[in-house]
């Protein structure tokens, strides 16, 4: 399987919260990171996690860290139109990141 | 954008041609990095640089080369363009000063390259 694996698209209606998986192969990363990526733009980092934490809280986004299942999400609450992107997990390796393919978030009024 | 400039923004070429892409940053940090965007793979690494003249290859290395002959400057050249090439080119950089080995990136706008 994939080193780093999403679902590819999440459609949610304005307001709700909108929570983006991933799940990952390799545990000795030492941080997990969530990007976003507006069309025609490149990636904007939006928060990440050290692997010895559980969770991380950024106004209006939440991190979850399950290091045993080996599984990360990203939780956005009162999601807005604006939200609307792709969204890439990440895990830092040796110097560099490995992504994963990105959630496509689909907002709709 | 991270201070973070990449040139061209758009380019066409024909299948054959020599390329070369341009970085440059002002932040003054010590690692760059090549990665291309393509539908269905996400982001693969290229090549990346931990220093003037330090160079590794990444995940999809092959018809790809880069040098840093500065601190600011990381250049990604295609020796002979080819169709399976057409892509979106990321660069990004991460290791400034008190940053850790793994530190955040921080990526460029792209470079949208077309081979014709």
């Amino acid at each position: 399987g994939e080193d780093v694996e999403q679902s590819l698209f999440l459609s949610v209606r304005e307001g709700d919260s909108s929570v983006i998986n991933c799940t990952y192969t390799d545990s000795s990363s030492t941080y997990l990171y969530w990007y976003k990526q507006e069309p025609g733009a490149g990636l904007q980092l939006l928060t990440y996690i050290f692997s010895n934490m559980d969770m991380k809280q950024d106004q209006r986004l939440t991190v979850l860290l399950n290091k045993k299942d080996k599984h990360l999400s990203l939780r956005i609450a009162d999601t807005q139109t604006g939200d609307s992107a792709i969204y890439f997990c990440g895990r830092s390796s040796q110097g560099n990141l490995i992504f994963g393919k990105g959630t496509k978030l689909s907002v709709k009024p | 954008d991270a201070g973070i400039t990449q040139s061209p923004r758009h380019k066409v070429t024909e299948t054959g041609t020599p390329v070369t892409l341009r970085c440059h940053q002002t932040e003054n940090h010590r690692y760059m990095y090549w990665y291309r965007q393509d539908p269905g793979h996400g982001l693969r690494l290229i090549h990346y640089s931990y220093g003037v003249k330090d160079t590794d290859k990444g995940e999809v290395s092959d018809g790809y080369s880069v040098s840093r002959s500065k601190t600011e400057d990381f250049l990604l050249t295609l020796e002979s363009a080819t169709s399976s090439q057409t892509s979106v080119y990321f660069c990004a950089i991460s290791g400034g000063p008190g940053d850790s080995y793994n530190s955040p990136l921080h990526f460029g706008n792209g470079t949208r390259l077309t081979v014709t």
